[in-house]
């Protein structure tokens, strides 16, 4: 029974860069094919950040495209999320999860999320 | 870029009663005849869990009493008889073109 687990800093200043970090337990990484992130600004809905492969494939939405980078180790069995100039606006509980094999919009397993706040 | 809006923003709904949500996409993608549409619940304080896949299809688990319906820009949740524990709010997820997923806005549902 994999589980899914988010870590990282919980606070960001403005224009830095935030390094998320979501370790999977319970079975190998590279045992399964995709992996992905969403976000959650408070009170607001739910926003698909990116999809990684275990084989390194990407894809991005593309309104953060080119501030995001999402990265697999399968050495270490976790998958990462960086997105770089972070503002207020960035402010969110952040989640990592995983799509399942039958379909490319199936989020079946889900981190607990972390809170990432962007304040100086 | 695709836009998928979900109606009503939210709904209150008497006890045993129906709940239908709208998700509409401004653009039908459908590889291998496939509807690549997702409907999730959350509740607050916990991340999303997944309901229906496939836009038809429910995930382990999940009461009958929910269900999906439509094809290529139109889909529809349907809970055929409200719960307590079915407050929550409800978002769609659409496949758009490679690799490239969007959420609708959500739906909040309560009691009525």
């Amino acid at each position: 029974h994999q589980q899914l687990r988010e870590s990282g800093p919980g606070l960001v200043q403005p224009s830095e860069t935030v390094s998320l970090t979501c370790t999977v337990s319970g079975d190998s990484i590279s045992g399964h094919d995709f992996w992905g992130w969403v976000r959650q600004p408070p009170g607001k809905g739910l926003e698909w950040i990116a999809n990684v492969l275990s084989s390194g494939n990407t894809y991005y939405n593309p309104s953060l495209k080119s501030r995001a980078t999402v990265s697999v180790d399968t050495s270490r069995n976790l998958f990462s999320v960086r997105l770089t100039s972070v503002t207020a606006a960035d402010t969110a509980v952040y989640y990592c999860a995983r799509l399942a094999t039958y379909s490319v919009t199936a989020f079946d397993i889900w981190g607990p999320g972390i809170l990432v706040t962007v304040s100086s | 870029d695709i836009v998928v809006t979900q109606s009503p923003d939210s709904l209150a709904v008497s006890l045993g009663e129906r709940a239908t949500i709208t998700c509409k996409s401004t653009l039908s993608y459908k590889p291998n005849d496939v509807n690549h549409l997702s409907w999730f619940q959350q509740k607050p304080g916990q991340p999303p869990k997944l309901l229906l896949y496939w836009a038809t299809a429910r995930a382990s688990g999940v009461p009958d009493r929910f269900s999906g319906s439509g094809s290529g820009t139109d889909f529809t949740l349907t809970i055929s008889s409200l719960q307590a524990e079915d407050v929550a709010a409800y978002y769609c997820l659409q496949y758009y073109t490679s690799g490239a997923l969007t959420f609708g806005g959500g739906t909040k549902v309560e009691i009525k």
